[in-house]
Formats: C-alpha cells, sequence, structure tokens
C-alpha cells in the first residue's frame, strides 16, 4: 500500500520564478493538505483541498495556489518565487470525513537563491 | 503569534527511563490534539491524538495528557528507547482538519 508520494524532492529556483509540486495522496484518501515547514519551524497549513476545490487556506499570498484532480492528487504552485518560500513542503493526506490524522509524504525541498 | 508552543527544543534522556515532552496552547477552539514524530529526511508520522473530551490516551509506551484548563498537554514515553530519538511535533485543531503545530522538541535518548 503505497503511502503518500511527492516530487520532486529536491529543487532549486531563482528569485521571481515558478514552481509546481506533486503529490499523490495514500490509497484511499480523498483530501490533501499542503503545509510549508521553514527551517527550525514547525509545518504551516498553507491550504486544503477536497472534491477539486480548496476547502480551507492559511495565511498565505495569493502566489500560493494548487490544484486538485479527479484521481485525488495535487499540485501545489508558487509564483513570483521569493527567497523566504525556501522551505520543505508537505503534503499530507486524509479522509474528509475523520478529523485530524494526516498522513504526510516525506517532502519537496524548494531552496530559492 | 504562536498558539502552539513547545518550550523546550532539545530533551535528553537515559535509555529505559521516561521522556516528557510539554506543549502549550492559547487558541480556545482547539479540541483535538496530536503528536507526530518527525525523522530525518522523512515526513512527519502521526503518533497518538487526544480529544478535549478526554485527559488522557495511552498507547503502548505512549500516553497524552491533557490539561483543558492550563491548557497544557504532555507526551510520556516510558521507558524511553533509542528508536524514539527523532523531533517530537504537538499540533492541535478546533475540529475542521487545518493543524496548528508547534516548532518541535528534538528527543536524543542515550543508550
Amino acid at each position: 500500500d503505497a503511502g503518500v508520494t511527492q516530487s520532486p524532492t529536491h529543487l532549486i529556483k531563482t528569485r521571481g520564478q515558478q514552481v509546481t509540486l506533486r503529490c499523490s495522496p495514500k490509497s484511499g484518501h480523498d483530501t490533501v493538505s499542503w503545509y510549508q515547514q521553514a527551517l527550525g519551524q514547525g509545518p504551516q497549513f498553507i491550504f486544503q483541498y477536497y472534491e477539486e476545490e480548496e476547502r480551507q487556506r492559511g495565511n498565505f499570498p495569493d502566489r500560493f495556489s494548487g490544484h486538485q484532480f479527479p484521481n485525488y492528487s495535487s499540485e501545489l504552485n508558487v509564483n513570483a518565487l521569493l527567497l523566504g518560500d525556501s522551505a520543505l513542503y508537505l503534503c499530507a493526506s486524509s479522509l474528509y470525513s475523520l478529523t485530524g490524522e494526516l498522513f504526510f509524504g516525506e517532502g519537496s525541498r524548494l531552496t530559492v537563491l | 503569534d504562536q498558539q502552539v508552543k513547545q518550550n523546550s527544543p532539545s530533551l535528553s534522556v537515559q535509555e529505559g527511563r521516561i521522556s516528557i515532552l510539554n506543549c502549550d496552547y492559547t487558541n480556545s477552539m482547539f479540541d483535538y490534539f496530536l503528536w507526530y514524530k518527525k525523522y530525518p529526511a522523512e515526513g512527519p508520522t502521526f503518533l497518538i491524538s487526544i480529544s478535549s473530551i478526554k485527559d488522557k490516551n495511552e498507547d503502548g509506551r505512549f500516553t497524552v495528557f491533557l490539561n483543558k484548563s492550563a491548557k497544557h498537554l504532555s507526551l510520556h514515553i516510558v521507558p524511553s528507547q533509542p528508536g524514539d530519538s527523532a523531533v517530537y511535533f504537538c499540533a492541535a485543531s478546533p475540529g475542521f482538519y487545518q493543524l496548528t503545530f508547534g516548532k518541535g522538541t528534538k528527543l536524543s535518548v542515550i543508550p
């Protein structure tokens, strides 16, 4: 049973560029959430997708956008990259009907130069 | 404004002894609390949770205690094992699935 898979694992971009990160949820899960973890910090909620719609959003600018596909996989897009966007981006999947317990992928490490 | 606080960045414990990790929260709307463990180069892994209607939840060597009046929870690991060495994150939710995490406590269990 495959868990949450994310790609790419590492990537380097320059300021002003755009990036797309991808996530496949754990089998049977219908909800995908994205978190940003800066160095020395805990994960911070970006947004959550269910039924191909953004259901909740954290305190992140509109440069951060996402998408969920009919097969429940998801993408996170970040436009006009800033140095401060350098972080580990974590995807987590769950069942919408259940509270709290999330299954995380290993993350995508983004470095912005 | 940090709504979930883990005031100890690190903790060292002898193998076989008890590890106690602490967490404080400020948001009264939180009603579900979780602990996650994270090894380097891996995503966080769910460990144990507790809802606000309880004050204790046990799972094997792991016990979480919740003191709602003090807005405080703690994770007890007994006995501690070297494989428990990891970063532990406390997280809280208002029941709407969005989790707010603390900054984590790095636990080192010394053989």
